[in-house]
């Protein structure tokens, strides 16, 4: 099973400024990598896949690099609406598909 | 659109059956290119996947817990479901389905699911 990391697992930021969050996978997982944010209360949503294509309808602000075993997910200036948990999740082992357990991006 | 809408029971007692209906609208579940799969997320932690059904029937179950899960697709409802056996309290959960191309999208809005006695 591969592994996934997440850090930090808190980033306090202020309005405006910008987020960096980490994802590392235990072991290569090629650019075979989504991030999704969750608010409370909701389903999950897509935001990246393939490490760095946005899913459809969402803002250029978000952005995904990385690859390999090291990821990240970027949001260039934070909005109200962006105060949330995000979380990786791997598909390069069809087998079993695992995710991180999340950063929590909250108002600094 | 494509959305997906999860049903079942609510309140499972210790050592029974949870199962869950995922109805699929806005779309054919016969799709090719697509599976479809069901992930849960405990109260307050982090998401599992728990396993997908392709277009074609064939399943995939996360390991540990293969022995309980059972995933069936009902095309003439263009629906899927979930039944996962044998359950004790640390199958408490909310319970999403959605559809997989490697990664999830979209996600139903998710059931929670009590085992209680």
């Amino acid at each position: 099973e591969i592994v996934m990391t997440q850090s930090p697992a808190t980033l306090s930021v202020s309005p405006g400024e910008r987020a960096t969050l980490s994802c590392r996978a235990s072991q290569s997982v090629s650019s075979n990598l989504a991030w999704y944010q969750q608010k409370p209360g909701q389903a999950p949503r897509l935001l990246i896949y393939g490490a760095s294509t946005r899913a459809t309808g969402i803002p250029a602000r978000f952005s995904g690099s990385g690859s390999g075993t090291e990821f990240t997910l970027t949001i260039s200036s934070l909005q109200s609406e962006d105060f949330a948990v995000y979380y990786c999740q791997q598909y390069n082992n069809w087998l079993i598909f695992t995710f991180g357990p999340g950063t929590k991006v909250d108002i600094k | 659109q494509l959305q997906l809408q999860e049903s079942g029971s609510g309140l499972v007692k210790p050592s029974q059956t949870l199962s869950l209906t995922c109805a699929v609208s806005g779309g054919s579940i016969s799709s090719g290119g697509y599976s479809w799969s069901w992930i849960r997320q405990p109260p307050g932690k982090g998401l599992e996947w728990i396993g997908y059904i392709y277009h074609s029937g064939s399943t995939y179950y996360n390991p540990s817990l293969k022995s309980r899960v059972t995933i069936s697709v009902d095309r003439s409802k263009n629906q899927f479901s979930l039944k996962l056996s044998s359950v004790t309290a640390a199958d408490t959960a909310v319970y999403y389905c959605a559809r997989q191309r490697n990664w999830f999208d979209p996600w139903g809005q998710g059931t929670l699911v009590t085992v209680s006695s």
